[in-house]
């Protein structure tokens, strides 16, 4: 079955990048999400990727992807005390099945 | 454009009973899916409705349910909860264009509290 992992915790100081990491195993996985939930909220999408892409760049969000390796990334350059929260990783293949696979998600910290 | 809106957002129940959570989705979408989140299970899928029909359905107990009205709206219900139950329950919507179908956008959800 579909399985995603992630690390569980990241500690970064202020202006520093933070690269938090995601590996999946389903090779069929089409389009893969990073999701934010601060405490008490929602999730909140923050990109998404196909698998036809290597890389995407959105402001301060940058997502590598390798396919072979089944790896996917997301680097925050200049990391703010606004980041820290937890950053899940999810997949879906591209069935016209809409549900997500999501990893466990990785709390970042973020020190002034 | 108003976001994915899940009422109510605190709900506390005794075991037994039996609860019913709303969600809206964003104007134009027709597809709604449910999501259970507990610190030791983590997110996972309950069910995905579209146009008032169920398409997909996670590994969850009959108890769970749902369903979606002509507006798209959607409720969940849980019939004789359980301890267990206790999680939040997050509701997402997608458009159903070619594109971005299986981008969903996710309400703030319900937090359910079983005694």
């Amino acid at each position: 079955g579909e399985d995603v992992e992630q690390s569980l915790f990241l500690s970064v100081r202020e202006g520093d990048s933070s690269v938090i990491n995601c590996t999946y195993t389903d090779s069929s996985s089409t389009y893969l999400y990073w999701y934010k939930q601060e405490p008490g909220a929602g999730l909140q999408l923050l990109t998404y990727i196909f698998s036809n892409m290597d890389m995407k760049q959105d402001q301060r969000l940058t997502v590598l992807l390798n396919k072979k390796d089944k790896h996917l990334s997301l680097r925050i350059a200049d990391t703010q005390t606004g980041d820290s929260a937890i950053y899940f990783c999810a997949e879906s293949p591209d069935t016209g099945r809409r549900a997500l696979t999501f990893g466990s998600g990785t709390r970042l910290q973020v020190q002034p | 454009k108003a976001g994915v809106t899940q009422t109510p957002r605190y709900l506390i129940k005794t075991r037994g009973q039996q609860v019913t959570l709303s969600c809206s989705p964003i104007s134009g979408h027709r597809s709604v899916s449910w999501y259970q989140q507990t610190p030791g299970q983590g997110l996972q899928f309950l069910f995905e409705y579209f146009s008032e029909t169920q398409r997909n359905k996670g590994n969850f107990p009959g108890r769970f349910s749902g369903r979606q009205f002509s507006n798209s709206r959607s409720e969940m219900n849980v019939s004789t909860l359980e301890l267990g139950d206790s999680a939040l329950y997050l509701c997402a919507s997608s458009s159903n264009s070619p594109i971005a179908k299986n981008i969903q956008y996710f309400g703030a959800g319900t937090r359910l509290s079983v005694l």
